[in-house]
């Protein structure tokens, strides 16, 4: 089965500063992977999806970018971090076609 | 594109009583899959459900796909306060595509 590896669990950054997030996957080859944020007491937003290495689709405009250097690893990273990239971010991996969403643990961003 | 809507946003019930979240999509849709995030933690699938129709249980929980595959609902009879967190639907479309719904929070008084 899918194994997730998410870090850091918690993290806490001032404005303007650097970000990187990364995930990686164990026990799938070649799979799809997601980036969702979501707000305190909110839905789930698509940030990033990548079909394949070196394959990144942006769902939204942001201050965000996203990059799959290997297989089983994505990153999710900002040059200069905003009070509004606060949230909860999820990486998500997806096998074969129809089966389900397999989500990390989250990262808690908080921007002071 | 596709939207996914999901009622209600909120739902405190007493312990014992049922709930019922609702899903409807803008599109006929492939599949549709239910996660349950606990409050602090992430979302956990639930179960799918592909056929026109189908309904399929897990103890307490019974899942419904509408006969136009463009509507769907999670019923939970009895709620205890181990069922506490947000229920999210999400719709596959032929694309591939999955779209989540807001969530339904629901909260259980003891």
């Amino acid at each position: 089965s899918q194994t997730i590896h998410q870090w850091p669990a918690t993290l806490v950054q001032p404005v303007g500063s650097p970000l990187s997030l990364e995930c990686t996957v164990e026990g799938t080859s070649n799979p799809n992977l997601y980036w969702y944020r979501q707000a305190a007491g909110r839905g789930l937003q698509l940030l990033f999806y990548s079909v394949g290495i070196g394959q990144i689709s942006s769902e939204v405009p942001q201050n965000l970018s996203a990059s799959r250097p290997q297989d089983r690893q994505f990153i999710l990273s900002s040059k200069k971090l905003l009070l509004s990239d606060s949230g909860f971010y999820l990486c998500a991996c997806r096998g074969e076609y129809n089966s389900p969403l397999h989500f990390g643990n989250g990262t808690r961003l908080t921007v002071t | 594109g596709q939207q996914v809507m999901q009622i209600p946003q909120y739902q405190h019930v007493q312990e014992g009583e049922d709930f019922t979240t609702y899903c409807n999509s803008s599109t006929t849709l492939s599949n549709i899959q239910w996660y349950k995030q606990r409050p602090g933690g992430h979302p956990v699938f639930l179960i799918q459900l592909v056929k026109s129709g189908e309904v399929k249980k897990q103890k307490r929980l019974t899942f419904q796909f509408g006969e136009a595959k463009k509507n769907s609902s999670l019923h939970i009879t009895a709620t205890q306060t181990t069922d506490v967190g947000t229920y999210f639907c999400a719709g596959q479309n032929a694309g591939n595509m999955l779209t989540f719904g807001g969530g339904t929070r629901l909260m259980v008084k003891p």
